[in-house]
């Protein structure tokens, strides 16, 4: 067990909705993270914040948001959903920002679009 | 932009057997290089990393060298078990980011039979 925790574990929902998902990172860390991974793109970074606030931004669409909240849980907001966002999203925590942090992942949130 | 690419899987060896899975980098920065592994059903575990060249990540019988002349972090075991069977991912992490998320390869799925 990894102490990163992400809910749901499963979504279904339709072409055009809104799904939330939700991480909670590991006692005492301050970095999350948000990853998708797809057979076509593989896992793909899309955002970082650390306590707080946004610290990079990768691959992630306009339709996506997030955010880290004050007691460091994040979400990650999909909207006007589309068949290719069918994939899996991770959620990972870290302590710091150094290049050397180890990152601890979640097992994340298997999302389908129909 | 930074960059890791893996030999494709899937690698099928029998138990006992070599392992070598292939990983090179392009990096604009000072990278850090990883390995993690992805069991069926779980989120990725780190399962060793080099901070700088010339520097050997090593844990549970796996090896790999960071080798900067050749831009390389190849992954090897001298004895592969049936419980070593997973996706294993190549990532950098790179000085020149904004932040420190890690860029990962594709991934190699390592199946052992015994």
């Amino acid at each position: 067990d990894s102490g990163v925790t992400q809910t749901p574990k499963h979504l279904i929902t339709a072409t055009g909705q809104r799904v939330t998902l939700r991480c909670s990172p590991r006692s005492g860390d301050l970095s999350v993270y948000w990853y998708q991974q797809s057979l076509d793109q593989g896992l793909q970074f899309l955002i970082q914040y650390y306590n707080g606030e946004e610290r990079a931004k990768g691959n992630i669409l306009e339709r996506f948001s997030a955010q880290q909240f004050p007691d460091l849980h994040s979400e990650l907001n999909l909207s006007s959903l589309e068949l290719g966002d069918s994939a899996l999203y991770f959620c990972a925590s870290s302590v710091g920002t150094g290049v050397n942090e180890k990152l601890f992942f979640g097992s994340g949130t298997q999302l389908s679009v129909l | 932009g930074d960059s890791v690419t893996q030999m494709e899987g899937p690698v099928t060896l029998s138990e006992e057997a070599f392992l070598t899975i292939n990983c090179t980098y392009t990096a604009t920065g000072y990278p850090s290089l990883f390995w993690y592994v992805q069991y069926p059903g779980e989120g990725l575990q780190l399962l060793l990393k080099a901070t700088k060249a010339d520097d050997k990540g090593s844990n549970k019988g796996f090896e790999a060298t960071y080798r900067k002349e050749t831009t390389s972090f190849h992954l090897e075991k001298g004895s592969v078990q049936v419980s070593d069977s997973a996706v294993y991912f190549c990532a950098l992490s790179d000085t020149n980011n904004a932040g420190n998320m890690l860029t990962f390869g594709g991934g190699t799925r390592l199946m052992v039979k015994p």
